[in-house]
């Protein structure tokens, strides 16, 4: 079946807009995360859900970062007022449940704010 | 909190050459242990797994034994080939969450 998809690809904005990254999971995985992936930072865990809720947003670096779940399977992540330091490529993973199972990850979306 | 430390990169070998890239970690009680590949222009990939203490994870010729008493989870390979560059990342996960802690990443190139 398909991999985890994420869209766009590349993003390119300018700084202080908004702009919205999107994860489709694998059908049926009820967990999903998503990362970053920047030069400075390594990869680091922003949020994860389950099903539809968010048990952990202890990632999030800011409250100009939110994330939303909905039908248990696509995931928003939404990103205000950009600024320079949010360059990065974002990553999206999806898992069976919640526990020690094998996370699978999509392509992930380049972000750049120029 | 937790925390991986992975050897810095780049790693260059021979290809037939052996392997090894080192990984230590810092987590309260047993996390479980991981090592992601990522190929050239692809996604994050599990390369292998281990989630008990003393438990070797394996695959595509690779090796990774979960040591408690030094907190290491070493990947190893005995004969590296040019199709085995790549970045490797070492990383951790705990409780139900099971989110993932990576280390900072070690690039391997694998020349003839």
């Amino acid at each position: 079946g398909a991999g985890v998809s994420q869209s766009p690809s590349n993003k390119v904005t300018e700084k202080g807009k908004d702009v919205e990254l999107r994860c489709d999971p694998i059908s049926g995985h009820t967990a999903l995360y998503w990362y970053r992936q920047s030069l400075g930072q390594g990869l680091e865990f922003l949020i994860y859900f389950q099903g539809n809720s968010a048990p952990d947003k202890s990632g999030l670096p800011s409250d100009r970062f939110s994330a939303e779940r909905t039908g248990g399977s696509v995931s928003t992540l939404t990103i205000q007022r950009t600024q320079q330091e949010d360059s990065a490529v974002y990553l999206c993973a999806s898992s069976v449940t919640q526990g020690v199972y094998e996370q699978y990850f999509g392509p992930g979306t380049r972000l750049t704010v120029t | 909190g937790n925390s991986v430390t992975q050897m810095e990169g780049p790693v260059t070998l021979s290809e037939e050459a052996f392997l090894t890239i080192n990984c230590t970690y810092t987590a309260t009680g047993y996390p479980s242990l991981f090592w992601y590949v990522q190929y050239p222009g692809e996604g994050l990939q599990l390369l292998l797994k281990a989630t008990k203490a003393d438990d070797k994870g394996s695959n595509k010729g690779f090796e990774a034994t979960y040591r408690k008493e030094t907190t290491s989870f070493h990947l190893e390979k005995g004969s590296v080939q040019v199709s085995d560059s790549a970045v490797y990342f070492c990383a951790l996960a705990k409780g139900t969450a099971s989110k993932l802690t990576f280390g900072t990443g070690t690039r391997l190139q694998v020349t003839l």
